[in-house]
């Protein structure tokens, strides 16, 4: 698998743009850029995967680099909730080798 | 619809014990797959199954298994407790990729 590179940590003030970056220069053609959070001892949530082109959905945007070796998850409007670990990761879309390795992460804190 | 939902949520052994986690995926999910998380390794992947097969497996000892029911739901089993496997143990379900879905996960305290 694809290994992906996060600083440690992070923080923004709430209501501001969240810029969350990674890089993932080894990426394989046929892998997915995916991003998770986890909050506080809780199970992991999903947030947004894409591609090459870039995604948006109710949670966040991704923005995937053409030549695909890095990208970045904006939350467009950070709240104290958004408070937490967010993990970036790339793997195959589906088959045998679909597992999610998850690496440190990036803290994320957002303050008042 | 729910969400996958694990049980119990939180357990306490001893060494030397076996111990059984139940893992329900979200309706119509084929596949499930198992994590532990610990504070010295993060999370690492146990196994995935997809209509009662295992389909992958991580680096972990046989005494770490699992199963998947033909209603999809699995369970784990750990057997010959130690100290160490003392985690966060998670389980995610999915319907043909590519996002994964998590459940809360059961905390288990090894003593």
């Amino acid at each position: 698998d694809a290994k992906t590179t996060q600083p440690p940590s992070m923080d923004c003030a709430e209501g501001r743009a969240a810029n969350l970056p990674c890089n993932h220069s080894t990426i394989s053609g046929n892998e997915y850029v995916y991003w998770y959070r986890q909050i506080h001892s809780q199970g992991p949530q999903y947030i947004i995967h894409g591609l090459k082109n870039n995604e948006t959905n109710e949670m966040a945007s991704l923005i995937i680099t053409e030549d695909r070796k890095s990208s970045t998850l904006i939350l467009p409007h950070a709240t104290l909730r958004d408070t937490a670990v967010y993990y970036c990761i790339v793997r195959v879309a589906s088959g045998a080798n679909s597992k999610l390795t998850f690496g440190k992460g990036i803290t994320l804190s957002v303050r008042p | 619809k729910a969400g996958v939902t694990q049980t119990p949520r939180y357990l306490i052994k001893t060494r030397g014990q076996q111990v059984t986690l139940s893992c329900s995926p979200i309706s119509g999910h084929r596949s499930v797959s198992w994590y532990q998380q610990t504070p010295g390794q993060g999370l690492q992947f146990l196994f995935e199954y997809f209509s009662e097969t295992q389909r992958n497996k991580g680096n972990f000892p046989g005494r770490f298994s699992g199963r998947q029911f033909s209603n999809s739901r699995s369970e784990m089993n750990v057997s010959t407790l130690e100290l160490g496997d003392s985690a966060l143990y998670l389980c995610a379900s999915s319907f043909s990729q590519p996002a994964q879905f998590f459940g809360p996960g059961t905390r288990l305290t090894v003593l």
